[in-house]
């Protein structure tokens, strides 16, 4: 299994772009989670998704901020336009669908907003 | 509501010496407890989790961690530190009892562990 997989790894932007985030979960899990990391906030849970619908998007900080998941297999965040406040870690977590599970992280794409 | 507070930003101990990250939970409902780690430029990784069976659970790389549900208290221990040990951990906590679906983890803000040579 190759884990979650996230890209790209690193993006560095001008402030006003567009800016899209990619995620193919774990095959077979049926619940993904968006997250994003600073140092001033931690981790902050952003919008996650059961079965591809999603289920609470209380964490998007703005309008600025969609996700979509089309299918089981794909995942996208999208921020449109960018800010340099945006600039964090984004990680997208699956789970194969109860709490018990524990999620199963990817590696991260850093964005970088100048 | 669910909340999490870990205590100490930063924790240094020497390699050999007991390992202890403390963390505390809120929860309406019984929670589902879990601590995870991340190493630098990676994700975070599952240590362990505990999900109402044994109080004392054993996790990856030697950790381990006792749910007390008297002190709301879920601390993370290891016996002797290594310097492979150096990264963040965190604690999380999950209400969801109800199967089906996941609700999104509530994490602590992190300790970062420093392992002095």
């Amino acid at each position: 299994d190759a884990g979650v997989i996230q890209s790209p790894r690193h993006e560095v932007t001008e402030m006003g772009q567009e800016v899209t985030l990619r995620c193919k979960p774990i095959s077979g899990h049926n619940s993904l989670f968006w997250y994003r990391q600073t140092m001033m906030r931690g981790l902050e849970l952003l919008i996650y998704f059961n079965n591809n619908v999603p289920i609470d998007d209380s964490g998007m900080p703005e309008d600025r901020f969609s996700a979509k998941m089309p299918n089981a297999s794909f995942s996208t965040l999208k921020i449109q336009p960018s800010e340099p406040r945006d600039s964090a870690v984004y990680f997208c977590a699956s789970s194969a669908g109860t709490g018990t599970y524990g999620y199963t992280f990817g590696s991260g794409t850093r964005l970088t907003v100048v | 509501a669910q909340s999490v507070t870990q205590l100490g930003s930063h924790v240094s101990v020497s390699e050999g010496a007991l390992v202890l990250l403390r963390c505390n939970y809120s929860s309406s409902v019984p929670p589902y407890l879990f601590w995870y780690v991340q190493y630098p430029n990676q994700g975070l990784q599952l240590l362990l989790k505990y999900t109402s069976a044994a109080t004392l659970v054993k996790g990856i790389n030697g950790f381990e961690a006792e749910f007390k549900k008297s002190e709301t208290s879920f601390h993370l221990t290891k016996p002797s530190a290594h310097m492979s040990d150096a990264a963040e951990y965190f604690c999380a906590v999950s209400d969801d009892i109800e199967g089906g679906g996941a609700d999104g983890l509530t994490f602590g803000k992190g300790t970062h562990l420093i392992i002095q040579p």
